[in-house]
């Protein structure tokens, strides 16, 4: 199973970043996002889809649509800055799946 | 509060053995539904998860490492074992323990530490 995020995102503060997460019949999985800043362990941010974790600002939020689950983070802030990766566990194949990770710049 | 810490050899050479530990606290490794995991990060790449073992011995492996990969624990000292054998550069990364329960996700997640394969 393979999960396809885009490599890069860059948006300018204040702005809202989107960062995909494209994997078939992904409407079907749970999705689970991390974020992973510089020199840090990830941190779960978002989980079963859209479920925000505590401790996480209003602004991160998860959304599933057909063949895509969606990170949005509205006001960007250039602590935003990371690598965020998209995760599933998947039956079929490997048991953990991650998507290729994607990194946020704030321009 | 659930913490978990890494540790192990910075550097190993090619086709020896690595061993890592995590040392948990705030939960006990026999706690129903309660697992630890591996998941490594080689640089420049993306999550790749390794083994998970679960409260009752329980044990998954990713089906392309499995032959080479042993995870352990040992209850009494709070500590998970990785065993990789047969190691290469391509072993070479941050490798992560994770709390893991049966909802699907990975939280939280020790320092990680790197390991360098050469």
């Amino acid at each position: 199973y393979i999960l396809t995020q885009p490599p890069s995102v860059s948006v300018a503060p204040g702005q809202t970043a989107r960062i995909t997460c494209g994997g078939d019949n992904i409407e079907t999985e749970t999705v689970n996002w991390y974020q992973r800043k510089p020199g840090q362990a990830p941190v779960l941010v978002v989980s079963d889809n859209s479920d925000r974790r505590s401790g996480i600002p209003e602004r991160f939020s998860g959304s599933k649509s057909g063949n895509t689950a969606t990170l949005t983070i509205s006001r960007v802030e250039t602590g935003d800055v990371a690598d965020y990766h998209c995760q599933v566990w998947d039956s079929s194949s490997d048991p953990v799946v991650f998507g290729g990770g994607t990194k946020l710049t704030v321009l | 509060q659930i913490t978990l810490k890494e540790s192990g050899p910075t550097l190993v050479k090619p086709t020896q053995t690595l061993t890592l530990t995590c040392t948990v606290s705030g939960f006990s490794l026999s706690s129903s539904g309660v697992g630890v995991g591996w998941i490594r990060q080689p640089p420049g790449k993306a999550l790749e998860w390794l083994a998970l073992i679960y409260y009752n011995d329980h044990k998954i492996y990713r089906p392309s490492l499995d032959s080479r990969l042993t995870i352990a624990k040992d209850t009494s000292k709070n500590q998970v074992v990785l065993t990789v054998t047969s190691v290469d550069p391509m072993d070479t990364g941050t490798y992560f323990c994770v709390y893991y329960t049966n909802f699907g996700w990975f939280d939280p997640w020790g320092q990680g530490t790197l390991v360098t394969v050469s």
